[in-house]
């Protein structure tokens, strides 16, 4: 049974820094792994997929890897803002497009 | 830009009443699903649904849930008799395939 885990459940950083955020998995027979933001008491936001066969995709400050083969991905959040502060969220997609979650990040961004 | 809806926003019921929660996937989309996450805790996966079918289903997904695409556009969730546990925000998610899934913004069920 794939399981998910995100480390630290909470971080905290002064406005302009770099977020790194980790995401590893225990079965790396997955299709993809795709990261969400989610504002307290909101929807998910998709921020970036990265399919199984790629090591890395970047959305203007926002840029995530992927180490299939050691369980791990880790989203980089350049320059942080207030903005940025939220829940992230990765999850990983197996045969039959089923997503499993870990339990988040919670970040805030002090300006 | 096209988006997955999801109505109502916020559903209050009586224990052991039935509940319809529905969702519009995006239009050119094949596959939805249905997750939940109770307050504090994961989000997890409940169903697939391709083809007029059930995909997969979770362990949670037992015989209280159902699923069902009534016309072309809306996709549901009906839980048959409410319970408590059962209170937890339900999410609709929908994609073309092994690709990005978008979620709507979820309905907050509250079972009294």
């Amino acid at each position: 049974k794939q399981e998910v885990t995100q480390i630290p459940a909470a971080l905290s950083v002064p406005e302009g820094e770099n977020l790194v955020l980790n995401c590893s998995f225990t079965d790396s027979a997955i299709y993809n792994l795709q990261w969400f933001r989610q504002d307290p008491g909101k929807g998910l936001t998709s921020l970036l997929l990265i399919q199984s066969s790629q090591r890395e995709q970047t959305s203007g400050r926002l840029n995530a890897s992927l180490d299939k083969s050691s369980g791990r991905s880790t989203l980089y959040i350049a320059a942080s803002q207030p903005g940025d502060s939220a829940t992230y969220l990765c999850a990983v997609g197996a045969a039959g497009n089923k997503l499993t979650f870990g339990g988040g990040t919670r970040v805030l961004v002090k300006p | 830009e096209p988006e997955v809806t999801q109505t109502p926003s916020h559903q209050v019921t009586q224990m052991g009443q039935e509940v319809i929660l529905r969702c519009v996937p995006i239009s050119n989309h094949l596959y939805f699903y249905w997750y939940r996450q109770i307050l504090g805790q994961k989000v997890e996966f409940l169903v697939s649904f391709y083809n007029n079918e059930i995909s997969e289903k979770s362990e949670i997904f037992d015989d209280q849930f159902s699923v069902e695409r009534p016309d072309g556009s809306n996709f549901t969730l009906k839980i048959r008799s409410t319970k408590l546990e059962d209170s937890a925000m339900y999410f609709c998610a929908s994609n073309a395939g092994y690709n990005e899934q978008f979620f709507g913004p979820g309905t907050r069920l509250t079972v009294l």
